[in-house]
Formats: C-alpha cells, structure tokens, sequence
C-alpha cells in the first residue's frame, strides 16, 4: 500500500530563514507527489507536485520541493520563510495501484509551519 | 476562472439526520473527489466522480454516497448522521481522472453533528 509520512508535527522558523518540511513515501511504483498548503477556514492551495523529470521541482510563493529517490524523500523547501508562509502543509502521493491511474490523493498527517518575526 | 465552490459551507445537524453537501467543480474539469478531514483522522480519501461514473471509493459505510451530474457537479449525502461524522468535507476538481492532473480543492463544507 502507499503511504506518505511526514515526521514533524510543527516546525518553527525565523522570518529570512531557510524552511524545510520533510515527507517521505513509500509506494510500488513511480510516485506522483504533492505538496498542499492549507490557510485556516480555507481549503488546500496546490503548491508543487512530481510527475517525472527534474529532481529539483518549482512551485507557488517561492517554493520548491527535491525529490530524492534513493531516500524515498520529497522535502518541500523555500530559502527565504515569511510570517504569511504560517500554515499547514500536506504532503500527498496518488495512489496508482488501480489500473487507469485515478485520483485518489494518500496524504500525510501534516505540519504544522510557524515563522516567527 | 473560478476556483471550486462548495455550498453550504457551515452546517450544524443531529444525529440521525441526513445531509447533502455540493460541489461546483472548476469550468471544465470533469473530475470531482471527495475527502474528509478531522483532526484525529487527517485528510482521508471518500470517493471520486468521473463523468458521472464512480471512479473509486474509499473505506468508508455506506452511509455515505455521492452522485455526479452531467455538468460535473457533485453532491455528497451522508444518511443517519453520527457525532463522528463532524469534519471539513472538502471537494477537489481535476480535468480528467488519472493523468498528471493536480487536484484542486475547494474551500470545503464544515459540518457539525450534534
């Protein structure tokens, strides 16, 4: 079965610091992976994912996301945190054990990002 | 374009009731998925409708079900409401199912069952 695990409950950051949030997965075949964000009382903004291609992948509000495949890794990173980067982050991988590829997403728990000023 | 849209977005409801929630997905997006999110559970996968057909299903009773309509939008309906239904349900849109489509969500329905 595919699973996405995301270690840290919280990560606490400075404001001008480099973030990182970890996730790693675990699936049979290639994984497709996401990155989601989600603001209070909102619902999740999409932010990157990982088809193929390129380890290093670039995404929404500056951030980006190395896929590590013999760490079976997907950190999401951004070299510079600011305070409205405070949000939950999800990490998510598409389960493609069916035949026709559909859409189910397999998230991870979440982490919770604080920047502080 | 507008993003996904889900009504209501509050609801307060009893045990024992039913509920029906709705899902506008994005102007030609055809698929529309279904999640749940409690603090306890995190975000869990309901079901996914493409062009009308159930697509796949999560592990979920049969309470709960949903439907898509031939313009794609969808409705969800949980029967016989329990207190642990209380959750963000939240809707995602695609253009197809499958493929190396992200999902967009909505801002989700938060229900509350007393």
């Amino acid at each position: 079965a595919q699973s996405v695990a995301q270690p840290e409950d919280q990560v606490k950051v400075a404001e001008g610091n480099p973030l990182t949030v970890k996730c790693t997965y675990s699936v049979s075949g290639n994984p497709y992976l996401f990155w989601y964000v989600q603001y209070p009382n909102r619902g999740l903004q999409f932010l990157l994912k990982y088809i193929t291609g390129d380890n290093l992948v670039k995404g929404s509000y500056g951030f980006e996301a190395e896929f590590n495949k013999s760490q079976t890794s997907f950190h999401l990173k951004k070299p510079s945190a600011l305070v409205s980067d405070s949000a939950l982050y999800f990490c998510a991988v598409r389960d493609i054990g069916r035949a026709g590829g559909y859409n189910k997403l397999i998230f991870g728990a979440g982490t919770r990002l604080a920047v502080h000023p | 374009k507008a993003g996904v849209t889900q009504t209501p977005r509050y609801l307060i409801k009893t045990r024992g009731q039913q509920v029906t929630l709705s899902c506008s997905p994005i102007s030609g997006h055809r698929s529309v998925s279904w999640y749940q999110q409690t603090p306890g559970q995190g975000l869990q996968f309901l079901f996914e409708y493409f062009s009308e057909t159930q697509r796949n299903k999560g592990n979920f009773p049969g309470r709960f079900s949903g439907r898509q309509f031939s313009n794609s939008r969808s409705e969800m309906n949980v029967s016989t409401l329990e207190l642990g239904d209380s959750a963000l349900y939240l809707c995602a849109s695609s253009p197809s199912s499958g493929g190396t489509y992200e999902q967009y969500f909505g801002p989700g329905t938060r229900l509350t069952v007393t």
